[in-house]
């Protein structure tokens, strides 16, 4: 019963490239974030969404933008690459009963 | 913003031993604190949460407490077992938001 995924497990970017990572739930959530998972720095959360078409900044916006044009899909762009953005990639939905989809690992040569 | 330190970054115990792992937060406001569990790739996942009316709260081996008056809180695992072995993360958000600020993140080690 998967209820968030993501598009892609792994994926190899050369710096420059752009990337778009997707996820979508079918929970009806209103609530849809991205985070960033680092060893050692926890979770740092990117961006999220109350709603479609609105986006808020999390911690860690920079070199970061989104998208949310569907209540069930929730895209994060990287519009060009760096070495530093290599990291895990997770999307979550939801309030308190948040979900997390299984996570993109990102990387950037 | 809202600031959560974890510890420890590692904890290691032997099979039937209780783990403590500790978490401290700064803004007062915060008052919703969920614990994450992820096994080692897998996704995290809600074991337990604690709303700051509730001062503990118990779900068979697991349990939270919370002090609001020093501002932190822990995640109490008693009789251990080798698949409690996962990275746990403590978290703190403020009012109906819940947009929790992370811990850093504790793996604990249950040897058999």
């Amino acid at each position: 019963d998967v209820k968030v995924t993501q598009s892609s497990r792994y994926l190899v970017k050369r710096t420059g490239e752009k990337v778009f990572l997707e996820c979508v739930q079918d929970m009806d959530h209103e609530n849809m974030f991205w985070y960033r998972q680092d060893p050692g720095l926890g979770l740092r959360l990117i961006y999220f969404s109350y709603d479609v078409k609105m986006k808020e900044k999390g911690d860690i916006p920079e070199g970061y933008s989104v998208s949310r044009e569907k209540k069930e899909r929730f895209s994060l762009i990287l519009e060009s690459t760096s070495t530093n953005q290599t990291s895990m990639y997770l999307c979550a939905s939801g309030g308190t009963q948040r979900q997390f989809g299984p996570g993109t690992r990102l990387t950037v040569t | 913003g809202e600031n959560v330190e974890q510890h420890p970054s590692t904890l290691s115990v032997q099979e039937g031993d209780s783990a403590v792992i500790k978490c401290t937060y700064s803004d007062s406001a915060s008052n919703y604190f969920p614990w994450y569990k992820q096994e080692l790739g897998k996704r995290p996942q809600l074991i337990i949460d604690i709303r700051s009316n509730v001062g503990e709260k118990k779900d068979q081996r697991i349990a939270v407490t919370l002090n609001k008056t020093a501002k932190h809180f822990s995640l109490h695992i008693t009789e251990t077992q080798p698949e409690d072995s996962a990275v746990y993360f403590c978290a703190a958000s403020i009012g109906g938001s819940y947009i929790p600020t992370f811990g850093r993140g504790t793996s604990l080690i249950v040897h058999p």
